[in-house]
Formats: structure tokens, C-alpha cells, sequence
């Protein structure tokens, strides 16, 4: 069936560093992926979405391109920033009436200054 | 006022009582979702209904029923639980075609 796969954490970086937190899948069809994130003590929050291949997802700095030939949507962010601290979660949509969204098991992100 | 409302946001009980945790949402949209959280498994679906007459059973519906009493509203409840029903629970909707959930902040269950 269908899934998603992420890269285990935590993952702890200092402040301005590179992130990169990678995403791979499985699924028939073509998908739309996501990328929801969730700070300590909130519910998740889109952070970025792609609907197709090729497409690049954009937000607050973090960035995701879907890569069809690779089954990939690695998110990765230029400078982190501790406020970054938050667990990140890689999702698919099969886009087909009567789905539901599939979640990665989350990236727990750990930022220090 | 949040969007999707949860009650109540932390629960303490003893096995074997009956549970329900309640969602209300003010977004209109007409699908709406239970997930399970727990530390190393990421988001597990329970239950999830498209409309107020479709009910469908997710990865993890043992052991857990629902209800959508209206389209702003959707309960779940644990007949009688056990220990390890101890989770994060999140209730969640969304629009036809985008496929962007919108999250409640959580209820979170500890079972004794």
C-alpha cells in the first residue's frame, strides 16, 4: 500500500545551519505531498505543499521539490533558527475521492543558539 | 476562537470506563478526521466521515467508534478503555480536492 518514509531524528543542529530532512514514498498514481510541521504542545500546521512532479513547495524558508524519478520531497532550509525547533511530518494525498492523507512517523527537529 | 475545537484537552482515566473526546469545527468543510499520535509512530488514522452520513474506518479503528452528529461535529469514543489507548488523540478537517487538514490542538488520554 501506499506510504511514506522519513529520515529518523532527532535531528539537532546549531542556529544558521543547513537543514535536511529527507522524504521518500510509495504510492500509485500521482500524489500530492506535504509537509506539516508541529511546535511543543500545538496540533500540525501545513507548512508546504507540491502537486505535481517537478513542483516546488515554499514557506517561512523551508523549501520541497517533488521529485517523481526519485519518489523523493526532501524539505531543506538555508539557515535554521531556533524558533525551527518543532516536529516535522512528510505526508501523500492519493488525491482520489474517498482517501485520506498518509503521515510519515515525524522528524523531531532540536535548534540550539 | 480556534477553528477546530477539541474537549477535553487532557483526560485522565481508569480501564474499563467509557471515553469520548469531541471535535467542533467553524471551517464548513464537510470531511473530518480522528488520528492517533504516539511518540516514534508519527499520525495513525482512527476514523474519518466525507460527509454527515459516511463513516469510515481508518488504519487503527479497533476499539474506537465515532459519531457525526452534524457537520461541524464529530466524537470519537472508546467504549471501554485500556492502558494502551494512552495517546495524543487529534481531530482534524478538510475541503474536497485540496487535501490540506486543518488540526485541532489535541486531546491528550492517559488511560491508569
Amino acid at each position: 500500500g501506499d506510504s511514506v518514509t522519513q529520515m529518523e531524528g532527532p535531528v539537532t543542529l546549531s542556529e544558521e545551519a543547513f537543514l535536511t530532512i529527507n522524504c521518500t514514498y510509495t504510492a500509485t498514481g500521482y500524489p500530492s505531498l506535504f509537509w506539516y510541521v508541529q511546535y511543543p504542545g500545538e496540533g500540525l500546521q501545513l507548512l508546504l505543499k507540491a502537486t505535481k512532479a517537478d513542483d516546488k513547495g515554499s514557506n517561512k524558508g523551508f523549501e520541497a521539490t517533488y521529485r517523481k524519478e526519485t519518489t523523493s520531497f526532501h524539505l531543506e532550509k538555508g539557515s535554521v533558527q531556533v524558533s525551527d525547533s518543532a516536529v516535522y511530518f512528510c505526508a501523500l494525498s492519493r488525491n482520489q475521492a474517498g482517501t485520506a492523507l498518509i503521515f510519515g512517523k515525524g522528524t523531531t527537529l532540536s535548534v540550539s543558539s | 476562537d480556534a477553528d477546530v475545537t477539541q474537549t477535553p484537552r487532557n483526560r485522565i482515566t481508569k480501564t474499563g470506563k467509557r471515553i469520548m473526546l469531541e471535535c467542533s469545527q467553524t471551517k464548513g468543510h464537510d470531511r473530518m478526521y480522528w488520528y492517533r499520535q504516539d511518540p516514534g509512530l508519527g499520525l495513525q488514522l482512527i476514523y474519518y466521515s466525507f460527509d454527515v452520513k459516511d463513516i469510515n474506518k481508518g488504519e487503527i479503528s479497533d476499539g474506537y467508534s465515532v459519531s457525526r452528529q452534524a457537520q461541524a461535529k464529530f466524537s470519537l469514543s472508546l467504549e471501554s478503555a485500556i492502558p494502551n489507548q494512552t495517546a495524543l488523540y487529534f481531530c482534524a478537517t478538510s475541503d474536497y480536492g485540496t487535501g490540506e487538514l486543518f488540526f485541532g490542538e489535541g486531546s491528550r488520554l492517559t488511560v491508569l
